[in-house]
Protein backbone atom coordinates (compact mmCIF):
# COMPACT_ATOMS: atom_id res chain seq x y z
CA UNK A 1 0.00 0.00 0.00
CA UNK A 2 1.62 3.06 -0.98
CA UNK A 3 1.99 5.72 2.05
CA UNK A 4 -0.28 8.65 -0.13
CA UNK A 5 -3.13 7.70 -1.76
CA UNK A 6 -5.23 10.03 -3.93
CA UNK A 7 -8.62 9.22 -5.27
CA UNK A 8 -10.10 9.65 -7.80
CA UNK A 9 -7.02 9.06 -10.27
CA UNK A 10 -8.85 10.92 -12.76
CA UNK A 11 -11.74 12.84 -12.86
CA UNK A 12 -13.77 14.71 -15.54
CA UNK A 13 -16.45 17.58 -15.15
CA UNK A 14 -18.52 20.23 -16.51
CA UNK A 15 -17.27 23.56 -16.57
CA UNK A 16 -19.19 25.23 -13.24
CA UNK A 17 -18.95 21.87 -10.92
CA UNK A 18 -17.65 22.01 -7.57
CA UNK A 19 -14.63 19.07 -7.87
CA UNK A 20 -13.22 17.48 -4.35
CA UNK A 21 -10.20 15.72 -4.85
CA UNK A 22 -9.10 13.19 -1.39
CA UNK A 23 -5.47 12.60 -0.25
CA UNK A 24 -4.99 9.95 2.54
CA UNK A 25 -1.72 9.19 4.10
CA UNK A 26 -0.51 6.74 6.38
CA UNK A 27 2.95 8.30 7.99
CA UNK A 28 3.26 11.27 10.38
CA UNK A 29 3.57 14.32 8.71
CA UNK A 30 5.04 18.02 9.17
CA UNK A 31 3.33 19.28 6.49
CA UNK A 32 1.22 18.48 3.47
CA UNK A 33 1.32 20.52 0.04
CA UNK A 34 -1.19 20.16 -2.96
CA UNK A 35 0.81 20.59 -6.00
CA UNK A 36 -0.39 21.42 -9.77
CA UNK A 37 1.31 20.19 -12.98
CA UNK A 38 -0.40 21.28 -16.43
CA UNK A 39 0.89 19.10 -19.87
CA UNK A 40 4.39 19.82 -20.23
CA UNK A 41 5.59 19.10 -16.74
CA UNK A 42 5.95 22.51 -14.96
CA UNK A 43 4.61 22.55 -11.31
CA UNK A 44 2.98 25.04 -9.54
CA UNK A 45 2.56 24.96 -6.28
CA UNK A 46 -1.09 25.54 -4.61
CA UNK A 47 -0.89 25.13 -0.80
CA UNK A 48 0.98 24.01 2.31
CA UNK A 49 -0.59 22.51 4.99
CA UNK A 50 -0.27 21.96 8.73
CA UNK A 51 -3.61 22.13 9.71
CA UNK A 52 -6.99 23.44 8.84
CA UNK A 53 -8.03 24.84 5.91
CA UNK A 54 -6.52 27.68 3.27
CA UNK A 55 -8.28 29.37 0.55
CA UNK A 56 -7.04 30.56 -2.41
CA UNK A 57 -9.58 32.50 -5.11
CA UNK A 58 -11.57 29.38 -6.17
CA UNK A 59 -9.47 26.78 -4.77
CA UNK A 60 -9.82 25.56 -1.30
CA UNK A 61 -7.45 23.11 0.86
CA UNK A 62 -8.26 21.46 4.48
CA UNK A 63 -6.41 19.07 6.30
CA UNK A 64 -7.23 16.80 9.36
CA UNK A 65 -3.95 15.50 11.19
CA UNK A 66 -5.82 13.12 13.21
CA UNK A 67 -8.01 10.97 10.25
CA UNK A 68 -4.43 11.72 8.02
CA UNK A 69 -6.72 13.01 5.02
CA UNK A 70 -6.33 16.11 2.91
CA UNK A 71 -8.94 17.37 0.62
CA UNK A 72 -8.54 20.04 -2.04
CA UNK A 73 -11.74 21.37 -3.45
CA UNK A 74 -11.99 23.66 -6.82
CA UNK A 75 -15.46 25.87 -6.84
CA UNK A 76 -17.00 26.93 -10.19
CA UNK A 77 -14.46 24.54 -12.09
CA UNK A 78 -13.23 26.35 -15.48
CA UNK A 79 -11.40 24.15 -18.31
CA UNK A 80 -8.03 26.14 -17.35
CA UNK A 81 -8.50 24.34 -14.23
CA UNK A 82 -7.39 20.90 -16.19
CA UNK A 83 -4.08 19.51 -14.54
CA UNK A 84 -3.27 16.45 -12.49
CA UNK A 85 -2.93 17.34 -8.85
CA UNK A 86 -0.63 15.85 -6.25
CA UNK A 87 -0.60 15.60 -2.90
CA UNK A 88 2.81 15.88 -1.25
CA UNK A 89 3.72 15.17 2.58
CA UNK A 90 6.55 15.64 4.37
CA UNK A 91 8.04 13.32 6.36
CA UNK A 92 11.10 13.55 8.98
CA UNK A 93 12.56 15.75 6.27
CA UNK A 94 11.30 13.14 2.98
CA UNK A 95 9.21 14.35 1.10
CA UNK A 96 6.00 11.59 -0.33
CA UNK A 97 4.07 11.67 -3.34
CA UNK A 98 0.51 10.50 -4.25
CA UNK A 99 0.18 9.37 -7.63
CA UNK A 100 -1.88 12.34 -8.66
CA UNK A 101 -5.43 12.93 -9.82
CA UNK A 102 -5.96 13.90 -13.71
CA UNK A 103 -9.08 16.56 -13.75
CA UNK A 104 -10.26 17.34 -16.68
CA UNK A 105 -13.01 20.32 -16.99
CA UNK A 106 -14.95 20.19 -20.20
CA UNK A 107 -16.62 23.31 -21.41
CA UNK B 1 12.18 38.08 -10.29
CA UNK B 2 13.71 35.65 -12.06
CA UNK B 3 11.81 31.98 -11.69
CA UNK B 4 14.01 28.51 -10.98
CA UNK B 5 16.10 28.02 -14.33
CA UNK B 6 16.98 24.58 -14.87
CA UNK B 7 19.98 23.31 -17.52
CA UNK B 8 19.80 21.79 -19.82
CA UNK B 9 16.13 21.62 -20.70
CA UNK B 10 16.28 18.36 -22.90
CA UNK B 11 19.82 15.77 -23.01
CA UNK B 12 20.05 12.61 -24.15
CA UNK B 13 22.80 10.34 -23.12
CA UNK B 14 23.82 6.58 -23.67
CA UNK B 15 23.93 4.21 -20.92
CA UNK B 16 27.23 4.00 -18.85
CA UNK B 17 27.28 7.75 -19.41
CA UNK B 18 27.28 10.24 -16.60
CA UNK B 19 25.57 13.75 -16.65
CA UNK B 20 24.84 17.07 -14.66
CA UNK B 21 22.12 19.31 -14.02
CA UNK B 22 22.13 22.57 -13.36
CA UNK B 23 19.10 24.43 -10.81
CA UNK B 24 19.77 27.80 -10.04
CA UNK B 25 17.06 29.07 -7.50
CA UNK B 26 14.92 32.19 -7.01
CA UNK B 27 17.16 34.83 -6.13
CA UNK B 28 17.20 34.86 -2.18
CA UNK B 29 16.07 31.33 -1.79
CA UNK B 30 18.61 29.32 0.31
CA UNK B 31 16.84 25.36 0.15
CA UNK B 32 16.86 23.36 -3.64
CA UNK B 33 15.65 20.16 -3.55
CA UNK B 34 15.63 17.92 -6.29
CA UNK B 35 12.69 15.15 -7.74
CA UNK B 36 12.43 12.43 -9.99
CA UNK B 37 9.45 12.13 -11.93
CA UNK B 38 8.65 9.01 -14.36
CA UNK B 39 5.57 7.40 -15.51
CA UNK B 40 5.72 4.70 -13.74
CA UNK B 41 7.07 5.65 -10.29
CA UNK B 42 5.74 9.52 -10.58
CA UNK B 43 7.20 11.97 -8.43
CA UNK B 44 10.35 11.13 -6.03
CA UNK B 45 12.23 12.61 -3.73
CA UNK B 46 16.16 13.36 -4.28
CA UNK B 47 17.80 15.61 -1.93
CA UNK B 48 17.55 18.59 -0.23
CA UNK B 49 20.32 20.75 -0.27
CA UNK B 50 20.31 24.33 2.27
CA UNK B 51 23.15 26.48 2.63
CA UNK B 52 25.40 24.41 1.00
CA UNK B 53 24.75 21.11 3.09
CA UNK B 54 22.67 18.51 2.09
CA UNK B 55 19.70 17.93 4.58
CA UNK B 56 17.92 14.87 3.50
CA UNK B 57 18.38 11.84 0.81
CA UNK B 58 15.71 9.62 -1.15
CA UNK B 59 16.16 6.25 -1.59
CA UNK B 60 18.23 6.68 -4.28
CA UNK B 61 21.61 4.45 -5.32
CA UNK B 62 24.69 6.23 -4.53
CA UNK B 63 25.02 7.06 -8.66
CA UNK B 64 22.38 10.32 -7.70
CA UNK B 65 24.75 12.88 -6.03
CA UNK B 66 24.29 16.77 -5.81
CA UNK B 67 25.57 19.76 -4.22
CA UNK B 68 25.15 23.25 -3.87
CA UNK B 69 27.46 26.08 -4.36
CA UNK B 70 27.47 29.39 -1.88
CA UNK B 71 25.25 31.33 -4.49
CA UNK B 72 22.52 29.14 -3.83
CA UNK B 73 23.10 27.48 -7.17
CA UNK B 74 22.74 23.46 -7.18
CA UNK B 75 23.76 20.62 -9.28
CA UNK B 76 22.77 16.99 -9.52
CA UNK B 77 25.02 14.40 -11.18
CA UNK B 78 24.13 10.54 -12.29
CA UNK B 79 26.72 8.48 -13.04
CA UNK B 80 26.69 5.11 -15.23
CA UNK B 81 23.64 5.51 -16.51
CA UNK B 82 20.94 3.24 -17.01
CA UNK B 83 17.78 3.15 -18.98
CA UNK B 84 15.64 3.29 -16.20
CA UNK B 85 17.29 6.62 -15.77
CA UNK B 86 15.01 7.85 -18.28
CA UNK B 87 13.11 10.80 -16.68
CA UNK B 88 11.85 14.40 -15.86
CA UNK B 89 14.23 15.89 -13.50
CA UNK B 90 12.91 19.13 -11.14
CA UNK B 91 13.98 21.06 -8.74
CA UNK B 92 12.32 23.74 -6.34
CA UNK B 93 13.57 26.42 -4.35
CA UNK B 94 12.26 27.85 -1.23
CA UNK B 95 13.20 30.27 1.31
CA UNK B 96 13.90 27.94 4.56
CA UNK B 97 14.26 24.12 4.40
CA UNK B 98 11.61 21.94 3.39
CA UNK B 99 10.30 21.14 6.88
CA UNK B 100 9.75 24.97 7.68
CA UNK B 101 8.94 26.57 4.18
CA UNK B 102 5.10 27.98 3.35
CA UNK B 103 5.65 27.77 -0.47
CA UNK B 104 7.62 25.87 -2.99
CA UNK B 105 8.42 27.17 -6.44
CA UNK B 106 9.47 24.81 -9.35
CA UNK B 107 11.63 24.82 -12.36
CA UNK B 108 10.64 23.50 -15.70
CA UNK B 109 12.72 20.39 -15.57
CA UNK B 110 15.65 18.63 -17.42
CA UNK B 111 14.13 15.66 -19.62
CA UNK B 112 16.92 12.82 -19.65
CA UNK B 113 16.75 10.30 -22.10
CA UNK B 114 19.12 7.31 -21.54
CA UNK B 115 19.74 5.04 -24.67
Amino acid sequence: KNEVEQSPQNLTAQEGEFITINCSYSVGISALHWLQQHPGGGIVSLFMLSSGKKKHGRLIATINIQEKHSSLHITASHPRDSAVYICAVLNNNDMRFGAGTRLTVKP
Amino acid sequence: KAGVTQTPRYLIKTRGQQVTLSCSPISGHRSVSWYQQTPGQGLQFLFEYFSETQRNKGNFPGRFSGRQFSNSRSEMNVSTLELGDSALYLCASSLAPLRNTGELFFGEGSRLTVL
